[in-house]
């Protein structure tokens, strides 16, 4: 089955330090990825994807993942975390039926 | 632009009754949504897509008969869990995509705030 998976439930870093939330999928095809921010009683918001193409991808707030086939990885990063950056952060694939598939979460912690 | 909206964004109610959740696609037309659960500090679990005009489709172990799900109008999808229970209580997310299952390739699911449902 597809899925992705995310390595680490609780991030933490300082504020100014680089983030490095990683997802790595499952899948015989590469799957479309997604990695959608949830700040607190909140729904999901779309920071980046990955269809075709450029395999480095950016997104709102800094954000950027490169797509790596050879590792089946799509890490999400940003070089200085800042306080806003605090939140649940999800990895998410969709496969050809248009269904998404998440991870588990991440919550990254920015320590001032 | 593709903005969707879930009203209401809390509800409390009394165990036995129904609820519903609207969720609407403000400035875009959707031919699918979907409705997600998520349980505290845990992913989102997609319960059902809902298609307009047609019946929505259910993952397996989620109860068609007590989350009726409505997809009336291209802008439009209810949620209904019938004879609510506390086991019920949870966050619901629905999300919506701008395109057919034909243009996958391209499409992204936009995300309602969530409703907040409580279950006394």
């Amino acid at each position: 089955a597809q899925s992705v998976t995310q390595l680490g439930s609780h991030v933490s870093v300082s504020e100014g330090a680089l983030v490095l939330l990683r997802c790595n999928y499952s899948s015989s095809v590469p799957p479309y990825l997604f990695w959608y921010v949830q700040y607190p009683n909140q729904g999901l918001q779309l920071l980046l994807k990955y269809t075709t193409g450029a395999t480095l991808v950016k997104g709102i707030n800094g954000f950027e993942a490169e797509f790596k086939k050879s590792e089946t990885s799509f890490h999400l990063t940003k070089p200085s975390a800042h306080m806003s950056d605090a939140a649940e952060y999800f990895c998410a694939g969709k496969n050809t039926g248009n269904q998404f598939y998440f991870g588990t979460g991440t919550s990254l912690t920015v320590i001032p | 632009g593709a903005v969707v909206s879930q009203h209401p964004s809390r509800v409390i109610c009394k165990s036995g009754t129904s609820v519903k959740i609207e969720c609407r696609s403000l400035d875009f037309q959707a031919t699918t949504m979907f409705w997600y659960r998520q349980f505290p500090k845990q992913s989102l679990m997609l319960m059902a897509t809902s298609n307009e005009g047609s019946k929505a489709t259910y993952e397996q172990g989620v109860e068609k008969d007590k989350f009726l799900i409505n997809h009336a109008s291209l802008t439009l999808s209810t949620l209904t869990v019938t004879s609510a229970h506390p086991e019920d209580s949870s966050f619901y997310i629905c999300s919506a995509s701008l395109g057919s299952g034909g243009t996958y390739l391209t499409d992204t699911q936009y995300f309602g705030p969530g409703t907040r449902l409580t279950v006394l």
